[in-house]
């Protein structure tokens, strides 16, 4: 079992521009919750999805948005990055919103 | 809305020994979940230990063991015979188990950096 990945596990943006991050569930997940983490700081929720439907949203504007697939896997969206968007993108999925979250490694995204 | 703190930025101990982080949350639901995460260098997030809010009994798990003192909403995690495997970020999280618009989020605090000395 290969656990929850992520892809790509760096990436660098020029403010402005578009980005997407995707990521693969455990085996047998089908809740993927993505989170935003800033250098040193803890992790802001920014949505969950189950279902292929987006269950919660976390206090993000629209630039960010998501998708599910019918495998379960997810992409995250973030429009007119803005230097702030840089930081740690984490997925984490679960049997479904009330079971254990596993977490990705991660992708670091850098805007300048 | 649900927040958590951690007071404690930095922690250190010497190996072998006991260490205890802190950790406060605001809550005024009743059934949720408590949290103990820990971060090393590779990024990923690791569970440490789970306290479900209904349970009066600390959990505990190997070497690492809370104490949960709901009335206060305080959930600290201690780690004994400290070994250097050990160092990492840890974070403390909340999540409801009250359905509706928290059900399945995790809530974070700001993280405590633990150092461990040879």
């Amino acid at each position: 079992d290969a656990g929850v990945t992520q892809s790509p596990t760096h990436l660098i943006k020029t403010r402005g521009q578009q980005v997407t991050l995707r990521c693969s569930p455990k085996s047998g997940h089908d809740t993927v919750s993505w989170y935003q983490q800033a250098l040193g700081q803890g992790p802001q929720f920014i949505f969950q999805y189950y279902e292929e439907e987006e269950r919660q949203r976390g206090n993000f504007p629209d630039r960010f948005s998501g998708h599910q697939f019918p495998n379960y896997s997810s992409e995250l969206n973030v429009n007119a990055l803005l230097l702030g968007d840089s930081a740690l993108y984490l997925c984490a999925s679960s049997f479904d919103p009330d079971t254990e979250a596993f977490f990705g490694q991660g992708t670091r995204l850098t805007v300048v | 809305a649900q927040t958590v703190t951690q007071s404690q930025p930095e922690m250190s101990v010497q190996e072998a020994e006991t260490v205890t982080l802190s950790c406060t949350y605001d809550t005024s639901e009743s059934d949720y979940y408590l949290f103990w995460y820990k971060q090393p260098p590779s990024r990923q997030m690791i569970l440490v230990i789970r306290q479900e809010a209904y349970k009066q009994q600390n959990a505990t798990e190997n070497r690492f063991s809370v104490n949960f003192q709901k009335a206060a909403k305080s959930f600290s995690l201690k780690i004994s015979d400290s070994q250097l495997g050990d160092a990492a970020m840890y974070f403390c999280a909340y999540k409801s188990n009250a359905g509706g618009t928290s059900y399945g989020k995790l809530t974070f605090g700001q993280g405590t950096i633990l150092t461990v000395h040879p």
